[in-house]
């Protein structure tokens, strides 16, 4: 999986509590990227970076937030955990213009 | 903006027959075109991309994907599936404007099974 982990791969928690997933990269890639994958949605982008410090909104990013102070980790956190932020959260990293690699996934269970 | 269209949720296809998977895109510039492959519980491998020239790119495990501009389609195709096929395929698209650094636009993913 391209140098990137993803921790952790598995996580059940309850409603209200916040919630932060890692990805590391020993690729030392530009871009880091989170997405969602849903049923019937596909893949969805909630936010990327492309520096230290420097990150950016996609489509769903409600109910997310993300850190990057160093190149290699990007850190997803979801300050209220809800039902519908159940998902499979995936990953991935690219250089500028260049296509993107994707960490194995965590999935995300909130009850 | 962009998008992408994978207009089968599901194809079948026999072992040994040609498989076609299709995709359509929209890009207010020219377009930047990947296909990506998700086995269970793994997460998505690349698997070709088209950039400019020869518009049929050969890609890994066999694939091949046809640019047809007048169309906006990219098609993934392999001239005999194997069951180790059976996979949820995406295209994704990246318009080139801005030196083409914004993130890839993903399908909603075609689920192809091929049956022994």
């Amino acid at each position: 999986d391209a140098g990137i982990t993803q921790s952790p791969r598995h996580k059940v928690t309850e409603t209200g509590t916040p919630v932060t997933l890692r990805c590391h990269q020993t690729e030392n890639h530009r871009y880091m990227y989170w997405y969602r994958q849903d049923p019937g949605h596909g893949l969805r982008l909630i936010h990327y970076s492309y520096g230290v410090k420097d990150t950016d909104k996609g489509e769903v990013s409600d109910g997310y937030s993300v850190s990057r102070s160093k190149t290699e980790d990007f850190l997803l956190t979801l300050e209220s955990a809800t039902s519908s932020q159940t998902s499979v959260y995936f990953c991935a990293i690219s250089e500028p213009s260049y296509e993107q690699y994707f960490g194995p996934g965590t999935r995300l269970t909130v009850t | 903006a962009q998008s992408v269209a994978q207009p089968e949720d599901q194809v079948n296809v026999a072992e040994g027959n040609p498989l076609t998977v299709k995709c359509t895109y929209s890009v207010s510039g020219n377009p930047y075109l990947f296909w990506y492959v998700q086995y269970p519980n793994r997460g998505l491998q690349f698997l070709l991309k088209y950039i400019t020239g020869d518009n049929l790119v050969k890609g890994s495990y066999g694939f091949e994907a046809e640019f047809n501009k007048s169309q906006t389609s990219f098609h993934l195709k392999k001239p005999s599936a194997l069951v180790s096929d059976s996979a949820l395929y995406f295209c994704a698209v990246r318009d080139l404007r801005n030196s083409g650094n914004t993130p890839l636009v993903f399908g909603k993913g075609t689920r192809l099974s091929v049956i022994a």
